[in-house]
């Protein structure tokens, strides 16, 4: 099935930096859903995004909703430890029921 | 209940056994999705229902993988004589709209099935 590109792949920080991430598609969507995956565990919904140029926050997470509706990005600012996991994006284009899921990018957070 | 759930947790089952994955989706929820999520991988859609009906089935690998939702609310994915390659997690979402492009999904746990 399709998957959105989704970069970086993984990435290693320093607890306090700011990250960003973004996921593009050759199809114009709809929606996009922001998710992060802990192992083991299923995706928890962190942002909701329905109209192209929205601009939603969710505490320290930030993402936007591209205008040409073919990306998104996702920014963390301030890491935590805890922000450690790994983060998908998923978009719903213009026909069907069938949300596409990025690639993922896996975040690690050094002390 | 409070959120989507899913069992059992795990499963292991020998090439050629068949395997029942059960959903609780959020009460009231009236459409519920199934994923395929291989390791290293984003989920991939499988079927979808709105209330019992299977409006979505165009995700399913082959005629040995079947979904049903016979009361609008549990559903349950049944996999016939599973392979190696059903190896993977799956995972159920449920969302309160008819219209999924307008909602959004909630996930449960997933169920780990491994094909000896």
């Amino acid at each position: 099935g399709q998957q959105l590109n989704q970069s970086p792949q993984s990435m290693f920080i320093q607890e306090g930096e700011d990250v960003s991430m973004n996921c593009t598609s050759s199809s114009i969507f709809n929606t996009w859903l922001w998710y992060k995956q802990d192992p083991g565990e299923g995706p928890v919904l962190l942002i909701a995004l329905y109209k192209a140029g929205e601009l939603t926050s969710n505490g320290r997470l930030t993402a936007q909703f591209g205008i040409t509706r073919k990306d998104s990005f996702l920014n963390i600012s301030a890491s935590i430890p805890s922000d450690v996991g790994i983060y998908f994006c998923a978009g719903l284009p213009n026909t069907g029921n069938q949300f596409y899921f990025g690639t993922g990018t896996s975040l690690t957070v050094i002390p | 209940g409070a959120g989507v759930s899913q069992s059992p947790r795990y499963k292991v089952a020998k090439r050629g056994q068949d395997v029942a994955l059960r959903c609780d989706p959020i009460s009231g929820h009236v459409s519920l999705f199934w994923y395929q999520q291989a390791l290293g991988q984003g989920p991939e859609f499988l079927t979808y229902f709105q209330n019992e009906a299977q409006l979505d089935k165009s995700g399913l690998p082959s005629d040995r993988f079947f979904a049903e939702r016979p009361e609008g609310s549990v559903s349950t994915l049944k996999i016939q004589r599973t392979q190696q390659e059903d190896s993977a997690v799956y995972l159920c979402a449920s969302s309160s709209r008819l219209e999924s492009g307008t909602d959004t999904q909630y996930f449960g746990p997933g169920t780990r099935l491994t094909v000896l």
